[in-house]
């Protein structure tokens, strides 16, 4: 069974621009979460969708967002780049929601924000 | 919202070595997860543990939900195993991440 899929691996913006990262969950997985990490701060959830609803969100400002399509895979968009928005961005597949099972981690996104 | 506490935070062992790495947690938790991080970033499963003590080769992971905590046990490390480890736990919808132990391992 294929594992989590992100794309793209490497992306370079600049700030103001937007970005719209993708996230492909494991056959069958109907929930995907969304984590930055930063050197500062760490691993951060962002947002968890579940049947393309989102059922909960992590303290990121309304420039970061997220929708899930009727085959589970996932999208976030991050809006008016600002330089502190460099980071290594994952998403995480669960069969259900991710408070009560497993999570599996895709390769991450590299966002860097010049 | 609940705290999450790793230690130590940095480790260094000499190949062959045991250790045993601390995840200390503030509230109740309803998943609590082990991760290693490669130099790449990926993150790799070790083991899901929300209580009780589960074993994978050289690893082997103890969660003490009562007392609110997690051990993580290497034996006979090898450099393979370099990187940081993290342990992520769940309360009430709250996904949070420790800050992680850095693993080196030297031949």
């Amino acid at each position: 069974k294929a594992g989590v899929t992100q794309t793209p691996r490497y992306l370079i913006k600049t700030r103001g621009q937007q970005v719209t990262l993708s996230c492909s969950p494991i056959s069958g997985h109907r929930s995907v979460s969304w984590y930055q990490q930063t050197p500062g701060q760490g691993l951060q959830f962002l947002f968890e969708y579940f049947s393309e609803t989102q059922r909960n969100k992590g303290n990121f400002p309304g420039r970061f967002s997220g929708r899930q399509f009727s085959n589970s895979r996932s999208e976030m968009n991050v809006s008016t780049l600002e330089l502190g928005d460099s980071a290594l961005y994952l998403c995480a597949s669960s069969l259900s929601l991710a408070g009560a099972n497993e999570q599996f981690f895709g390769p991450g996104t590299r966002l860097t924000v010049l | 919202g609940i705290q999450v506490e790793q230690s130590p935070p940095d480790l260094i062992l000499q190949e062959g070595a045991n250790s045993t790495l601390r995840c200390n947690f503030s509230d109740s938790v309803n998943n609590l997860q082990w991760f290693h991080q490669n130099p790449w970033g990926q993150l790799i499963n070790l083991f899901y543990i929300p209580s009780g003590t589960k074993q994978n080769g050289r690893l082997s992971a103890t969660t003490v939900a009562t007392e609110r905590y997690s051990l993580l046990y290497i034996s006979s490390s090898q450099t393979t195993d370099s990187g940081v480890y993290f342990c992520a736990v769940e309360h009430n919808n709250d996904m949070r991440f420790g800050a992680g132990t850095r693993l080196t391992v030297k031949p």
